[in-house]
């Protein structure tokens, strides 16, 4: 089973800031968080992973609380290829497979 | 580099047939993992392979088997189609997924269509 939890839509406007939840209050100590997003029956594109550390590439951002119980994936300027399925994953450790829960609907409006 | 390729992007098939779908890594990478997607069950983990050896396997029955070759590239077989076979199976390809910082990256799918 997933251990993440997404809420399953948001809708963001065009241009502003994008704020994905995603809660993994059982994460273990050495379990890395990953995001992905699924355009419309694409296979998925990476977007970003961390570990306890804020991090950020030319595609987002990721915050993940001191706890590590929860992380926000933030795209800074939205825009309408932005609409997706984002994915918040922790990646097991000992075999390292992705475990895919259902994801957020993130629908970017003009 | 070119990204992760897979063939045939659509296929149809009936009950009963079976399908080989193939998957070319990104160069340089060794490993490929294979994922099925339905609107029902989402994503869900097929099976690894790493210098041609199945590392993991996912819950799925005997009739999904796959290997992978020398060069890398690799193939999943499915037997005896089912109408429940129909879905989007993804590779994706990554060095040597040995740490937990080994990024997988996906290739476009094979859209399965079991008439």
């Amino acid at each position: 089973d997933a251990k993440t939890t997404q809420p399953p839509s948001m809708d963001c406007a065009e241009g502003r800031a994008a704020n994905l939840p995603c809660n993994h209050s059982t994460i273990s100590g050495n379990e890395y968080v990953y995001w992905y997003r699924q355009i419309h029956s694409q296979g998925p594109q990476y977007i970003i992973h961390g570990l306890k550390n804020n991090e950020t590439n030319e595609m987002a951002s990721l915050i993940i609380t001191e706890d590590r119980k929860s992380s926000t994936l933030i795209l800074p300027h939205a825009t309408l290829r932005d609409t997706a399925v984002y994915y918040c994953i922790v990646r097991l450790t000992g075999n390292y497979q992705l475990i895919w829960g259902a994801g957020t609907k993130l629908i970017i409006k003009p | 580099k070119a990204g992760v390729t897979q063939t045939p992007r659509y296929l149809i098939k009936t009950r009963g047939q079976q399908v080989t779908l193939s998957c070319s890594p990104i160069s340089g990478h060794r490993s490929v993992s294979w994922y099925q997607q339905t609107p029902g069950q989402g994503l869900q983990f097929l099976f690894e392979y790493f210098s041609e050896t199945q590392r993991n396997k996912g819950n799925f029955p005997g009739r999904f088997s796959g290997r992978q070759f020398s060069n890398s590239r690799s193939e999943m077989n499915v037997s005896t189609l089912e109408l429940g076979d129909s879905a989007l199976y993804l590779c994706a390809s990554s060095l040597i997924v040995v740490t937990s910082t080994d990024t997988q990256y996906f290739g476009p799918g094979t859209r399965l269509t079991v008439l």
